[in-house]
């Protein structure tokens, strides 16, 4: 089955700081690819989403990613980490008659 | 949310009891789902329906069944629970098989 992976169960920046999460997809044909949001005790917020149109793609509160082919990656960035960021976040894809799947998730801290 | 209101929000059930969550939509989008979130595992789909009594299983939907009557509501069935299935359960729905999902809430299910 195609699948997304996440580099990273738990990433630590300092308030201030770049974010960067990674997400690698596979799959010879680009999928759709998705953000995803979870904040403690709450369900998926839909941060932003490539469907084959731009290549950066940019989403709410300040993030964006960009959609490389040739490295098969969909990496999440924001350039100055705020303590409101510390959450959890998933890659996901859709192809075809595929519904979406998840990766396992990072759970990002910000440190004051 | 996108007009998703989950069923209960928390419950704490005994093995082998029947235990029955319910997914209510007011966006009348076609395919509704059912995933588990559980540590390290990320969102793994149970079942999900594309219409009214259409319904298909998903990667983890064995100890599950689902029934969709009405195009709003989407039922879960644990037919006899087990603490395996100790889990936070999200109903999320959408347009498409491969666009982006909205998501409820989360139930929290303990089985004891």
């Amino acid at each position: 089955a195609q699948s997304v992976t996440q580099l990273g169960s738990h990433v630590s920046v300092s308030e201030g700081a770049l974010v960067l999460l990674r997400c690698n997809y596979s799959s010879s044909v680009p999928p759709y690819l998705f953000w995803y949001v979870q904040y403690p005790n709450q369900g998926l917020q839909l941060l932003l989403k490539y469907t084959s149109a731009a290549t950066l793609v940019k989403g709410i509160n300040g993030f964006e990613a960009e959609f490389k082919k040739s490295e098969t990656s969909f990496h999440l960035t924001k350039p100055s980490a705020h303590m409101s960021d510390a959450a959890e976040y998933f890659c996901a894809r859709a192809q075809g008659n595929e519904k979406l799947t998840f990766g396992t998730g990072t759970r990002l801290t910000i440190i004051p | 949310d996108a007009g998703i209101t989950q069923s209960p929000r928390h419950k704490v059930t005994e093995t082998g009891t029947p235990v029955t969550l319910r997914c209510h939509q007011t966006e009348n989008h076609r395919y509704m789902y059912w995933y588990r979130q559980d540590p390290g595992h990320g969102l793994r789909l149970i079942h999900y329906s594309y219409g009214v009594k259409d319904t298909d299983k998903g990667e983890v939907s064995d100890g599950y069944s689902v029934s969709r009557s009405k195009t709003e509501d989407f039922l879960l069935t644990l037919e006899s629970a087990t603490s395996s299935q100790t889990s936070v359960y999200f109903c999320a729905i959408s347009q498409a098989v491969n666009t982006e999902a909205f998501f409820g809430q989360g139930t929290r299910l303990t089985v004891v």
